[in-house]
């Protein structure tokens, strides 16, 4: 059973620039989610998906933030017009939906100069 | 975001101490979630505690649950050097609408041989 993955590992991109990050669930896992961390704190969650249904955003995610899951398997996460204080780790996590415990990707680093 | 109160903040240890930390939240919760992160890399799920009371063992680890539901522990005994990293408590409560899992700040273990 393979686990979350994230692409890419790292961006590297200039303020103002649109980036986009993918997440794979494990499979059959129908609760997808996605978290930002800034150094020196846990993550904070941003919104989930349950298949390929958007349930909850947080206030943290702005207008400038989109999440799809389009197949319920899946699922981007794009930032329009990059902002420096956009830097942070992008996690990605899943479960099944009869399930509590929630596994994590290894994560996106993003840096906006 | 709500985050929960996570302590200590960090611990420096000698090689085959026991270590102890704890979190607490002004929220209830029914489940709580112990994850360890190393550097560049996603929480890696520890222990997961489905009840009041609950105490869970997992090797050197062991979680409780705390009776008022609004707190959680994880001692690790006979630290070793692989067990250097940043430990995180996450809260959840299943059903209660909001479904992104809640961190604490973490806990920065650092073992000196």
């Amino acid at each position: 059973d393979t686990g979350v993955s994230q692409d890419p590992r790292h961006k590297i991109t200039k303020r103002g620039q649109n980036v986009t990050f993918r997440c794979d669930p494990i499979s059959e896992h129908n609760r997808l989610y996605w978290y930002r961390q800034t150094l020196g704190q846990g993550p904070e969650f941003l919104t989930y998906f349950q298949n390929e249904a958007q349930l909850e955003k947080s206030r943290l995610l702005s207008d400038r933030f989109s999440a799809e899951r389009p197949k319920g398997s899946f699922s981007t996460l794009e930032i329009q017009r990059t902002e420096q204080g956009d830097s942070a780790m992008y996690l990605c996590a899943s479960r099944k939906v009869n399930e509590r415990e929630q596994y994590f990707g290894p994560g996106t680093r993003l840096t906006v100069t | 975001g709500q985050q929960l109160n996570q302590s200590p903040q960090s611990m420096f240890i000698q090689e085959g101490e026991d270590v102890s930390m704890n979190c607490t939240s002004s929220s209830i919760f029914n489940t709580w979630l112990w994850y360890k992160q190393d550097p560049g890399e996603g929480p890696v799920l520890l222990i997961a505690l489905y009840k009041a009371g609950e105490l869970t063992s997992n090797g050197r680890l062991t979680a409780q649950f705390g009776i008022t539901r609004k707190d959680s522990f994880l001692n690790i005994s006979a630290s070793i050097p692989s067990d250097v990293g940043i430990y995180f408590c996450a809260g959840f409560h299943s059903g209660g609408g909001a479904d992104g899992l809640t961190f604490g700040k973490g806990t920065h273990l650092i073992i000196q041989p």
